[in-house]
């Protein structure tokens, strides 16, 4: 079973389009995170949840909402796509937040805007 | 803020060689980890270390964090093209429970 799952894999898009990733964890972790890899490889924290409470929120744009129905699932949608959206999306889990936990991470999503 | 820099940003080497990556914040660090990222997969967890002058190995591979905690340095012995991919240092971001990474360093090892 895979530990941190997310959907789908490839995502390609117009701008303008709203879409939505999914991510879930098996692992009964309290803290799920969504993180942004650019093309250049720099991973960039979004925002985290701690048993389905907002905790960190970066300066993303308001058009990223990340939506937590249950503390195994982060889901993260976004409206009106743009070019600069494009890139790796990654969900990740830790046991907690409290910062000396090792995470857990999805395989990604490549989000491709055209 | 805090940040975390890695150095090389990129490395070829011939299987069989040593090599070295290093780590450096820009503040005392809580704890830090070493992940290994395969070309479009995510992110694994390689090693943690907390203490000043912690050492710790894995197979072929040795972190270490020197005594002020704000530099930390991954080695690998005789690498193998196995070994090739995207290294990333991560660390609580002083103590925010941000989660932050460094710039990576991405390996590859010839055969």
């Amino acid at each position: 079973d895979t530990a941190v799952s997310q959907t789908p894999k490839y995502l390609v898009t117009q701008m303008g389009n709203d879409k939505s990733i999914k991510c879930e964890q098996n692992l009964g972790h309290d803290t799920m995170y969504w993180y942004k890899q650019d093309s250049k490889k720099f991973l960039k924290i979004m925002f985290s949840y701690n048993n389905k409470e907002l905790i960190i929120n970066e300066t993303v744009p308001n058009r990223f909402s990340p939506k937590s129905p249950d503390k195994a699932h982060l889901n993260l949608h976004i409206n009106s796509l743009e070019l600069g959206d494009s890139a790796v999306y990654f969900c990740a889990s830790s046991r907690s937040a409290s910062g000396n936990e090792k995470l857990f991470f999805g395989s990604g999503t490549q989000l491709s805007v055209l | 803020s805090q940040e975390l820099e890695q150095s090389p940003q990129s490395l070829i080497v011939q299987e069989g060689k040593n090599l070295t990556i290093n780590c450096t914040s820009s503040k005392t660090l809580y704890g830090l980890y070493w992940y290994k990222q395969k070309y479009g997969e995510g992110l694994i967890f390689l090693m943690m270390l907390q203490k000043g002058g912690e050492e710790k190995s894995h197979e072929k591979i040795t972190a270490k964090l020197d005594e002020k905690k704000q530099q930390s340095s991954l080695h690998i012995t005789a690498s193998q093209p196995s070994h090739a991919g995207i290294y990333l240092c991560g660390a609580d971001a002083s103590g925010t429970y941000k989660y932050i990474f460094g710039t990576g360093t991405r390996l590859k090892v010839l055969a």
